[in-house]
């Protein structure tokens, strides 16, 4: 079986500020992570996925995920965050091409 | 390129009442999928289809069909719906499941449906 944990519900920040959105991951064999993002009223949308290769993995809009195999951990990251990220992050994972299983998700809130 | 389109919006059922959620794609994906989403607990499978002729049960199943009616589209029906049943419901598809390579979904824009 597969798992994910987001341990964080609601996450604030300050504009320009760091930001760091938690998951961590539980599945057999080598994990396929994924970040996706939910703004108000609309779907979800891809940002970025770890498969091998470099533990920091780059995506849209600025983010990027650290994979720590150690610590089974995928961790979501921004170097300055701005108000128009305040969404829903949700974090999934799965074994090779499979369905990904999707974290309970955590609202990030940036203020002004 | 639309993506993914879902049909209706928004929908109020009495208790007993049946409809059916509308999915189309236009990506010429092969596997499609139904998720509800709830306050608290992410997204749950409802069911997929891995392709065109085939349906399987995901994660919460209970009180719903699914239809691969084409390639292209995927119905989610209530027969009976009941209050538990009120939810956020998204389709989503991807090029294919259970193959080769990450497997990437591209969501809908969702169905908000009320059951009183």
């Amino acid at each position: 079986a597969q798992s994910v944990a987001q341990p964080e519900d609601q996450v604030n920040v300050a504009e320009g500020n760091p930001l760091t959105v938690k998951c961590t991951y539980s599945v057999s064999g080598n994990p396929y992570l994924f970040w996706y993002v939910q703004y108000p009223n609309r779907g979800l949308q891809f940002l970025l996925k770890y498969i091998t290769g470099d533990n920091l993995v780059k995506g849209s809009y600025g983010f990027e995920a650290e994979f720590n195999k150690s610590q089974t951990s995928f961790h979501l990251k921004k170097p300055s965050a701005l108000v128009s990220d305040s969404a829903l992050y949700f974090c999934a994972v799965g074994p090779r091409g499979y369905i990904p299983t999707f974290g309970r998700g955590t609202s990030l809130i940036v203020h002004p | 390129n639309a993506g993914v389109t879902q049909t209706p919006k928004f929908q109020v059922l009495k208790t007993g009442q049946s409809m059916t959620l509308q999915c189309a794609q236009d990506m010429n994906h092969n596997s499609m999928y139904w998720y509800r989403q709830d306050p608290g607990m992410g997204l749950r499978l409802i069911y997929y289809s891995a392709s065109e002729g085939t349906t399987d049960k995901g994660e919460v199943p209970n009180g719903y069909n699914v239809s691969r009616l084409n390639k292209r589209e995927f119905s989610l029906r209530l027969e009976s719906a009941a209050p538990s049943q009120t939810s956020v419901y998204f389709c989503a598809s991807s090029p294919n499941q259970g193959t080769k390579g990450a497997n990437v979904l591209t969501f809908g824009a969702g169905s908000r449906l009320t059951v009183l």
